[in-house]
């Protein structure tokens, strides 16, 4: 069973701070790592992919890949208010099969 | 660029019953994937529709189906609904296989009474 780990929540975070997410996956031939923020009673929209090893920095939001270590994290810089929301990482494996895998997701609350 | 459309928003089932939802991808995708989201199992894999054929398929038992058709829009079918079925079920939407993202409809409610 191919399994994606999200550090469990719910996390507090003052506003401007800053908010750490990570995830761990088993399956070493995944290939494409994707985060999505999920609102209360809303789908998930995409935020940021990666590829491969190291940092990937889209204004606030910097993704960190290590495949070696199997971990694939998300910070948010100077949290807003708007970030509260849950926050699902998804894992494609390889294959030519488009099938996501998604940790159960960390509430995060941004505190004014 | 219109998103990936999901019809319809809601709807409440009885038991026993059947249900069709209908997803329409972005134009130009041919991957559509199915999921259901629920509380306390969070985002599971249903299967995945690449070009009419169905590539992937999770672990799901048989009352669920779907069908992909030559414009890629899909379509899944539940029968004999159960009460576990209530769920928000998302369809996602991308060009093809690996390092291409997923795009999430607005997903269907469904509730079975």
């Amino acid at each position: 069973q191919k399994e994606v780990e999200q550090n469990s929540g719910p996390l507090s975070v003052p506003e401007g701070a800053i908010a750490s997410l990570n995830c761990t996956y088993s399956d070493r031939g995944s290939q494409s790592f994707f985060w999505y923020r999920q609102y209360s009673g809303k789908s998930p929209e995409l935020i940021m992919s990666i590829y491969s090893n190291g940092d990937k920095e889209d204004g606030r939001f910097t993704a960190q890949l290590n495949k070696a270590s199997q971990y694939v994290s998300l910070l948010i810089r100077d949290s807003q208010p708007s970030d509260s929301a849950t926050y699902l990482c998804a894992v494609l494996g390889g294959g030519s099969n488009y099938k996501l895998t998604f940790g159960k997701g960390t509430l995060l609350t941004v505190n004014p | 660029k219109a998103g990936v459309t999901q019809t319809p928003r809601y709807l409440i089932k009885t038991r026993g019953q059947q249900v069709t939802l209908s997803c329409s991808p972005i134009s130009g995708h041919r991957s559509v994937s199915w999921y259901q989201q629920t509380p306390g199992q969070g985002l599971q894999f249903l299967f995945e529709y690449f070009s009419e054929t169905q590539r992937n398929k999770g672990n799901f038992p048989g009352r669920f189906s779907g069908r992909q058709f030559s414009n890629s829009r899909s379509e899944m079918n539940v029968s004999t609904l159960e009460l576990g079925d209530s769920a928000l079920y998302l369809c996602a939407s991308s060009t093809s296989t690996g390092y291409t993202e997923a795009f999430f409809g607005q997903g269907t409610r469904l509730t079975v009474v």
